[in-house]
């Protein structure tokens, strides 16, 4: 069936470094996607988005790379602060309806 | 972004009792919202969409009659929880897409959590 996946659950980082995760995603016809971020016990929030049409779009400190040829989607934190830890969700949308990936817990260390 | 606010944050009741949630659009007019549910350490799982107007449309293996959406008004979706049991202690969620001129994305609420004993 449809998915979209996650590469590495955990994710652990000094300060300062720069993150890269990582999503698979299965349905090839999906056309927009989605990083979102989820601290303990809230609601995820959004990061950045990407359409189809593009191969990489950047946002304050992240960005986020398409590659529809392998089906690949990454999200990249420059500078990694401590308050970036915290669970990030891949996800993709059809007809508004998100499919989430499995998630990556980021760790950052001080 | 958008503003989406839920209530009550946390919740906890006696196995057999309904609780219901409350999902508000602060900001703007919603003919759709979504509700999810996660479990610890798990992802998001959509349970339905909330349709103002109309039935809710639910997604595969979520009971319609333990689930009760009703979409109020253009702000307002409420998910209640029926006869509750303790297999129903999760973390509900709704989200509400905004559509708009070069923005097409879902914003979620602080998120509601169910603890049933």
């Amino acid at each position: 069936g449809e998915s979209v996946g996650l590469h590495l659950p955990t994710l652990s980082v000094q300060e300062g470094d720069n993150s890269i995760i990582n999503c698979a995603y299965s349905n090839s016809a999906s056309d927009y996607f989605i990083w979102y971020k989820q601290e303990s016990g809230k609601g995820p929030q959004f990061i950045i988005d990407i359409r189809s049409n593009m191969d990489k779009r950047q946002g304050q400190r992240v960005t986020v790379l398409l590659n529809k040829t392998v089906k690949h989607l990454s999200l990249q934190i420059a500078a990694t602060q401590p308050g970036d830890s915290a669970v990030y969700f891949c996800a993709e949308t059809g007809f508004q309806k998100l499919v989430f990936g499995t998630g990556t817990r980021l760790l950052v260390s001080p | 972004g958008a503003v989406v606010s839920q209530h009550p944050s946390w919740v906890i009741c006696k196995s057999g009792t309904s609780v219901k949630i409350e999902c508000r659009s602060l900001d703007f007019q919603a003919t759709t919202m979504f509700w999810y549910r996660q479990f610890p350490k798990q992802s998001l799982m959509l349970m339905a969409t909330s349709n103002e107007g109309s039935k809710a449309t639910y997604e595969q293996g979520v009971e319609k009659d333990k689930f009760l959406i009703n979409h109020a008004s253009l702000t307002l979706s409420t998910l209640t929880v029926t006869s509750a049991h303790p297999e129903d202690s999760s973390f509900y969620i709704c989200s509400v897409p905004k559509i708009l001129a070069g923005e097409d994305t879902q914003y979620f609420g602080p998120g509601t959590r169910l603890t049933v004993l």
